[in-house]
């Protein structure tokens, strides 16, 4: 158990709709990223928070949208959902500045029909 | 744009047999790491490589890396079953400040056959 978790395990919904991902983070860790992982792309980057601010922005589209709360959780909102949209979604935190290696959570299986 | 190949992308091999994966990356990088993944699940830190000829070993499975030739591998020794998993590398860059970004190559797909 990495200390990362992330709700829901699965999710299905159908297109054009509007999720919720939730990614908790270990405790202390200020950093949290969120991945992709499809088949035909592999891990993509999306975004990264930092203690409540933007600071990475990867491959994410203009209908996803993610924060980070006071209390570090983070959530990444999907909206406008496309069959191409269905993927695991990952979220990692990493410790305090100093030490980078990432900690996953077991992912969010998104299933767009 | 910071690319990660590795190689190769599947790789089937009986138990009791050695192989290398390669990670390729394209620019200077500050760590390298190596995960795996069983299916479905979340990836698992197997390694993380800091500096040039860091080598790494953990039961069947040891880690190098060469920043000079920008290359990582992955070296099993005497394969088993249970090692049967997809394994990514991942190269680390650090951006300013505390932008880091883990940029993952596409994975190897080991399947350890009796």
């Amino acid at each position: 158990d990495s200390g990362v978790t992330q709700t829901p395990k699965h999710l299905i919904t159908a297109t054009g709709q509007r999720v919720t991902l939730r990614c908790s983070p270990r405790s202390g860790d200020l950093s949290v990223y969120w991945y992709q992982q499809s088949l035909d792309q592999g891990l993509q980057f999306l975004i990264q928070y930092y203690n409540g601010e933007e600071r990475a922005k990867g491959n994410i589209l203009e209908r996803f949208s993610a924060q980070q709360f006071p209390d570090l959780h983070s959530e990444l909102n999907l909206s406008s959902l496309e069959l191409g949209d269905s993927a695991l979604y990952f979220c990692a935190s990493s410790p305090k500045i100093g030490f980078r290696e990432a900690f996953f959570g077991q992912g969010t299986r998104l299933t767009v029909v | 744009e910071l690319k990660v190949e590795q190689n190769p992308l599947f790789l089937s091999m009986q138990e009791g047999k050695n192989y290398t994966i390669y990670c390729n990356y394209s620019t200077t990088s500050d760590r390298l790491y190596w995960y795996r993944q069983d299916p479905g699940k979340s990836l698992e830190s197997l390694f993380v490589l800091l500096s040039n000829g860091a080598v790494k070993q953990e039961g069947r499975l040891m880690a190098s890396l060469d920043t000079k030739a920008r290359l990582s591998t992955l070296h099993i020794t005497a394969a088993v079953h249970d090692l049967s998993a997809t394994y990514f590398c991942a190269v680390g860059m650090n951006s300013g400040g505390s932008n880091y970004k883990l940029t993952f190559g596409k994975g190897t797909l080991l399947t350890v056959n009796p």
